[in-house]
């Protein structure tokens, strides 16, 4: 999974409570992205930084949070807002001004108790 | 925002068998991506195709773009079974580095 690095590999979040699911990478790259995975679904994006302490919504925002104080360091929280977070949720990388690729890593599978 | 459609949604073939999987997408495009996923896996790159190209190879994998009609086809040749994946395309449209992904095709090699 290249150089990206995602914890918890599994997270359980009882009714009213945060919680953060950690992305690190070595990449050097610029941009960081958020999405959620739903059952046989496609990827939605949630949110996405291009630069450090910057970082707009995706299409899914709602009921999520992001920071981006390090380059190397995207977290996203997850809040009791989100009243359906049970889903798999996939962080990627990718080097700014450029076209190519998203690295992404192995991903966190979040279940709501 | 979905831009990308797969087609078909799941594919079950015989291994060595070859494999099309189609995607279809709405506005002009940079260039478009295939990424594979393994089962409760992160996404893999396979190959990227630019909006200039028409069709592009990569070992079993062939790729080509037909811009006119907005559309993509994935290639496997002589599949196997580790073959056995989610493929996805996604788009690159040049808005603030974003991809659009479509649903997915969901493609079974049995041995």
């Amino acid at each position: 999974d290249g150089g990206i690095t995602q914890s918890p590999k599994y997270l359980f979040r009882k009714e009213g409570q945060n919680v953060t699911l950690s992305c690190e990478q070595n990449l050097n790259h610029d941009a960081m992205y958020w999405y959620r995975q739903d059952p046989g679904q496609g990827l939605r994006l949630i949110y996405y930084s291009q630069i450090v302490n910057d970082f707009q919504k995706g299409d899914i925002a709602e009921g999520y949070s992001v920071s981006r104080e390090k380059k190397e360091s995207f977290p996203l929280t997850v809040t009791s807002a989100q009243k359906n977070p049970t889903a798999f949720y996939l962080c990627a990388s990718r080097l700014a001004g450029s076209t190519d690729t998203q690295y992404f890593g192995p991903g966190t599978r979040l279940t709501l108790l | 925002s979905q831009q990308g459609e797969e087609d078909p949604q799941a594919l079950s073939i015989q291994e060595g068998e070859n494999a099309t999987m189609n995607c279809s997408y709405k506005t002009s495009i940079n260039n478009l991506q295939w990424y594979r996923q393994n089962s409760g896996r992160g996404l893999v790159h396979l190959i990227l195709i630019r909006s200039n190209e028409r069709e592009k190879h990569s070992g079993r994998l062939r790729v080509t773009l037909d811009t006119s009609k907005k559309s993509s086809s994935l290639l496997i040749t002589a599949s196997r079974a580790a073959d056995t994946a989610s493929y996805f395309c996604a788009t690159d449209a040049g808005s603030n580095y974003q991809l659009i992904w479509g649903a997915g095709t969901k493609l079974i090699i049995k041995p």
